[in-house]
């Protein structure tokens, strides 16, 4: 079955420490990807997104994620973090299912806990 | 500013009750979505809607069924509830393969 897989449970950093959260899927046709981030009580939010062009694509907040194809992989990326981020990260694909409409697929998050 | 609205931010039901939880786009897309998001589970999606009276399964149909009757409003529909869809339900639309919008969670108590 298609499915979208984030490696970290739960991540736990000091401040100005460097972050990479792993995001793996597995469908094997194009796909659009994104990260959403879901800060305390608020809605999820947009970080970045690929749909094509440039494998390393910047996002809101310092936040980068790469694309490498040959891997199936999206990690996303901040060289250093504040307490700010503290929040839950979301890996999604956008990809066609077998019926040939677009699907919006969530990994089971990752949340992140900075501490000062 | 786009938005996504949904009709309830808390509601509380009893087992066996049929609950509708409704959800409105101001942003003309053609594609809604329905999930629930459950700690260490993430976003699972449970139907999705690709047009007006259009719709399909997700990885969780069970025990749900979906409306889409006009192109701004999608409406999930739990024809009988059960302690175990006590969740957070969350909508979104989209253009199809674009970014999604959320609307801001319904917490669903059954009890």
């Amino acid at each position: 079955a298609q499915s979208v897989s984030q490696h970290n449970h739960h991540v736990i950093l000091s401040e100005a420490a460097s972050l990479e959260l792993g995001c793996n899927y597995s469908y094997g046709g194009t796909v659009n990807l994104f990260w959403y981030v879901q800060y305390p009580g608020q809605h999820l939010q947009l970080l970045l997104k690929y749909f094509s062009g440039d494998p390393l694509v910047k996002g809101i907040k310092g936040f980068e994620a790469e694309f490498i194809k040959s891997k199936f992989s999206f990690n996303l990326r901040k060289p250093s973090v504040q307490w700010s981020d503290t929040a839950e990260y979301f890996c999604a694909v956008s990809a066609f299912m077998d019926t040939g409409r677009r699907a919006l697929t969530f990994g089971s998050g990752t949340r992140l806990q900075v501490q000062p | 500013d786009v938005k996504v609205t949904q009709s309830s931010r808390y509601l509380v039901k009893r087992t066996g009750e049929k609950v509708f939880l409704e959800c409105v786009q101001d942003m003309d897309h053609e594609n809604m979505f329905w999930y629930r998001q459950d700690p260490g589970l993430g976003l699972r999606l449970i139907y999705f809607s690709y047009d007006v009276k259009m719709k399909e399964k997700g990885d969780i149909p069970e025990g749900y069924s979906v409306s889409r009757e006009k192109k701004e409003r999608f409406s999930l529909i739990l024809e009988s509830a059960s302690t175990n869809q006590t969740s957070m339900y969350l909508c979104a639309s989209t253009e199809p393969g674009a970014e999604a919008f959320f609307g801001q969670g319904t917490r669903l108590t059954v009890v």
